[in-house]
């Protein structure tokens, strides 16, 4: 199995710049993807692949990987964008399994 | 319009047990995996599993395996999540989840949730 870790908690000013990373070794063989969950809500993909937004998504959300890590930047933070922050990826032993990280609580200041 | 509506919150006493639903619509059913996720109260989401309804290939995380049955029935576009005997730990919302064909990575479309209480 593999994990993938994710800081706790990120804040950002309104109208600022964050970047939230997620950190894995399956990281280096699978692309990750990011989803934003709000109180009381499901899950909503916002970006997945090398960089893909889903429709309806605002391009402020991009994505980028360094080695291990990939991490979703979101540019220009609205106060909208408050809410917890999960990254997902495949396991890394390659028996069609998945894993998601510990998630991430943005909250916008 | 493309979707996953699930079945409704159930409350369950310990040791009983449970199946609830996931009905998919506006897209081929039976072409595109469909997983289930965990998310215990006031914590992260978790992978269960995931079956592909073409022909009900299932594979679970190994932290549930033998702790839940998934399973699909292709004629009413529907998946399952079942609980032979229910536990209190069991108590969580379930998601069901689309697995987009791209990456085979990302979850493209989730059901709105099933809430799950098991208390004696």
């Amino acid at each position: 199995s593999s994990e993938l870790t994710q800081d706790p908690a990120v804040s950002v000013a309104l109208g600022q710049t964050v970047r939230i990373t997620c950190q894995g070794d399956s990281l280096r063989t699978y692309f990750a993807s990011w989803y934003h969950q709000k109180p009381g809500q499901a899950p909503v993909l916002v970006l997945y692949g090398k960089n893909n937004r889903p429709s309806g998504i605002p391009d402020r959300f991009s994505g980028s990987y360094s080695g291990d890590t990939a991490s979703l930047t979101i540019t220009g933070a609205q106060a909208e964008d408050e809410a917890d922050y999960y990254c997902n990826s495949r396991d890394s032993s390659g028996n069609h399994l998945w894993v998601f990280g510990g998630g991430t609580k943005l909250s916008v200041l | 319009e493309v979707q996953l509506v699930q079945s409704g919150a159930e409350v369950k006493r310990p040791g009983e047990s449970l199946k609830i639903s996931c009905k998919g619509s506006g897209y081929k059913f039976t072409s595109y995996w469909i997983g289930w996720v965990r998310q215990m109260p006031g914590k992260g989401l978790e992978w269960l599993g995931i079956i592909y309804p073409g022909d009900s290939d299932t594979r679970y995380s190994p932290s549930f395996q033998g702790q839940v049955t998934i399973s699909a029935d292709n004629s009413l576009n529907t998946a399952y999540l079942q609980w032979s005997s229910l536990r209190a730990s069991d108590t969580a919302i379930y998601y069901c989840a689309r697995l987009e064909m791209a990456t085979m990575v990302a979850f493209d479309i989730w059901g709105q949730g099933t809430m799950v209480s098991v208390s004696s």
